[in-house]
């Protein structure tokens, strides 16, 4: 059964670039949220998508978009990178309907972004 | 903003000894969470906790939720260098809705 993976595990953009980094969620999981984690720090809630709809949405501006397939793998877009992006983002699964206590959060390994 | 204040945010110690980490906010939280991440690697989630007052043992480490459900720690008995690694506690609001991390303790145990 294979867990949350994340492609590509690095990459390396100028500013200015586009990006888009993809997920495939945990079997049997229907929502991917999105977090942005700079060195030393926790992670950042970007958003979250639930039957290829954006569900929540943290403090990111509109250069940061989403989207979720059918088969419930999503894709996180930055455009116009700034150096300020660089960070490892991360995605997470989980079952869209649960209650607090069951709220549990599968986390892929990351890609690691670099932004020149 | 940080909503979750973690402390200390460095600790290194020597194996054996016993340490506890803090998460603490103004907030109230539905159920809280606790993280460990290791270089390279997403946060594993270690212990959800969800009553305030709640006290839940893994192993070597005890979590408690504050009555309140405002704070939750992290007590480690006699650390092993496997326990090396990001500690992070994270807040959930409601049913489905996202994680609220805190900053994250770096924990270095020395053999």
């Amino acid at each position: 059964d294979a867990g949350v993976t994340q492609s590509p595990t690095h990459l390396i953009k100028t500013r200015g670039q586009q990006v888009t980094l993809r997920c495939s969620p945990k079997s049997g999981h229907d929502t991917v949220s999105w977090y942005q984690q700079a060195l030393g720090q926790g992670p950042q809630f970007i958003f979250q998508y639930y039957e290829e709809e954006e569900r929540q949405r943290g403090n990111f501006p509109d250069r940061f978009s989403g989207h979720q397939f059918p088969n419930y793998s999503s894709e996180l877009n930055v455009n116009a990178l700034l150096l300020g992006d660089s960070a490892l983002y991360l995605c997470a699964s989980s079952l869209g309907q649960r209650l607090a206590g069951e709220n549990i959060q599968y986390f892929g390994a990351g890609t690691r972004l670099s932004v020149l | 903003t940080q909503l979750l204040e973690q402390s200390p945010q460095f600790l290194s110690i020597q194996e054996g000894e016993n340490l506890t980490v803090y998460c603490n906010s103004s907030s109230v939280f539905s159920s809280l969470q606790w993280y460990r991440q290791e270089p390279g690697e997403g946060p594993v989630l270690l212990v959800t906790v969800v009553t305030g007052g709640e006290v839940k043992k893994l192993k070597r480490l005890t979590f408690q939720f504050g009555d309140a459900r405002k704070d939750s720690s992290l007590h480690i008995t006699a650390a092993q260098p496997g326990d090396t690694g990001l500690y992070l506690c994270a807040g959930v609001r409601a049913s489905g809705s996202r994680l609220t991390f805190g900053e994250g303790t770096q924990l270095t145990v020395n053999p």
